[in-house]
């Protein structure tokens, strides 16, 4: 068990150039879930999958914000023509659903900077 | 709507020192509760949960109740240490319409001096 990675851990890009973030879950968890965090904020919740379907979006994920899970394991999460108002840190978990848990299990994040 | 409300901190507090973190939070259905503890330079880490009303979570010497009647889950610790510095996140997942979405509070920064 290696945990969830995300990479890049840091992103610094210019305001409207695209950027693409991936994140690797726990190898057996079919879940896997976006969040976004914001200086001295709670993260808040972008969107989910379960194995490769999409099964809920938030009104936060804007036109410009992209997410799949091809083939139901790595995901990634892209934004067109980045805002200053999207500097955060991105993060990524994932779960196993079973009747006994439904533990998120927490990447580090990918932390965008936006110019 | 669903909401997470927690105290604001930062909170300081002498290491051996008894925490209290409060935590209410607003659902529609029957939420699972959680504590998750962000470490600095670290990701979040779930430090315990409860799945329905009166459970207890327990995890390192930190405890948390369900209390539906109050609609609370606060975090308390009898005896704090330096290593506990960190921001304490609560959360819930709405378990209504089948959504697994954890809804966090603001978080509140706990600072233990030696």
């Amino acid at each position: 068990d290696t945990g969830v990675s995300q990479n890049p851990r840091h992103k610094i890009t210019k305001r409207g150039q695209n950027v693409t973030f991936r994140c690797d879950p726990i190898s057996e968890h079919n879940r896997l879930y976006w969040y976004r965090q914001t200086l001295g904020q709670g993260p808040e919740f972008l969107t989910y999958f379960q194995n490769e379907a999409q099964l809920e979006k938030s009104r936060l994920l804007s036109d410009r914000f992209s997410a799949e899970r091809p083939k139901g394991s790595f995901s990634t999460l892209e934004i067109q023509r980045t805002e200053q108002g999207d500097s955060a840190m991105y993060l990524c978990a994932s779960s196993l659903t079973s009747p006994v848990t439904d533990t998120q299990y927490f990447g580090p994040g990918t932390r965008l900077t936006v110019l | 709507g669903n909401s997470v409300t927690q105290m604001e901190g930062p909170v300081t507090l002498s290491e051996e020192a008894f925490l209290t973190i409060n935590c209410t939070y607003t659902a529609t259905g029957y939420p699972s509760l959680f504590w998750y503890v962000q470490y600095p330079g670290e990701g979040l880490q779930l430090l315990l949960k409860a799945t329905k009303a009166d459970d207890k979570g327990s995890n390192k010497g930190f405890e948390a109740t369900y209390r539906k009647e109050t609609t609370s889950f606060h975090l308390e610790k009898g005896s704090v240490q330096v290593s506990d510095s960190a921001v304490y996140f609560c959360a819930l997942t709405p378990r209504q319409g089948g959504s697994e979405k954890l809804v966090f509070g603001k978080g509140t920064k706990l600072t233990v001096n030696p």
